[in-house]
């Protein structure tokens, strides 16, 4: 257990649909990460919210969405999905500190969508 | 953050050292050499980092040469589950908070019985 809870670990939805992830980080993390990974592809960055407030965008869709939450959970919202969309969706979370030296990951959630 | 190149597959036998090469050329004095693996469909885990001593933690060693433009993970006594995506990747520590890190496409190690 890494300390990132990410739920659902699986998710099958059909085309056109909403789904939420949702990302619990670590205790003490203030930054919380979103990456995508289609198959056989590599990790690519979405988007990062410390402490509430969006920090840095990345290849994330306007079809995508995230927040992080006063509890610094955080979900990421896919509507009007396609099958492209399907892949693993990643959380990672991080300490901010000079010293920082870990991202800790979640196990993911495998969306499919059909 | 500075770029990476790193051989896009490997194979060690088991029980023998697994050493994975790493390019970072362009590397600037104030940026850190990280690894992350990832074995397959998990997320990617942190392994060791360091910015211009070698290091050294109970999963791995990092050599980082004297010019930092290549370092070199080593995996003293690999075994099968030592089986994944190595990743290197070159970013800054700043304050404030944490940016993302940036995986290019790893090295896939596979450990051979």
């Amino acid at each position: 257990d890494s300390g990132v809870t990410q739920t659902p670990k699986h998710l099958i939805t059909a085309t056109g649909q909403r789904v939420t992830l949702r990302c619990s980080p670590r205790s003490g993390d203030l930054s919380v990460y979103w990456y995508q990974q289609s198959l056989d592809q590599g990790l690519q960055f979405l988007i990062q919210y410390y402490n509430g407030e969006e920090r840095a965008k990345g290849n994330i869709l306007e079809r995508f969405s995230a927040q992080q939450f006063p509890d610094l959970h955080s979900e990421l919202n896919l509507s009007s999905l396609e099958l492209g969309d399907s892949a693993l969706y990643f959380c990672a979370s991080s300490v901010v500190d000079r010293q920082t030296y870990g991202y800790t990951f979640g196990s993911g959630t495998r969306l499919t969508v059909v | 953050d500075a770029k990476t190149t790193q051989p896009p597959s490997m194979d060690c036998a088991e029980g023998r050292a697994a050493n994975l090469p790493c390019n970072h050329s362009t590397i600037s004095g104030n940026e850190y050499v990280y690894w992350y693996r990832q074995i397959h469909s998990q997320g990617p885990q942190y392994i060791i980092h360091g910015l211009k001593n070698n290091e050294t933690n109970e999963m791995a060693s990092l050599i980082i040469t004297e010019d930092r433009k290549s370092s070199t993970l080593i995996l003293p006594h690999a075994t099968l589950r030592d089986t994944a995506v190595y990743y290197c990747i070159v970013r800054e520590i700043s304050s404030g908070s944490a940016r993302q890190l940036t995986f290019g496409s790893g090295t896939q190690l596979t450990v051979l019985p």
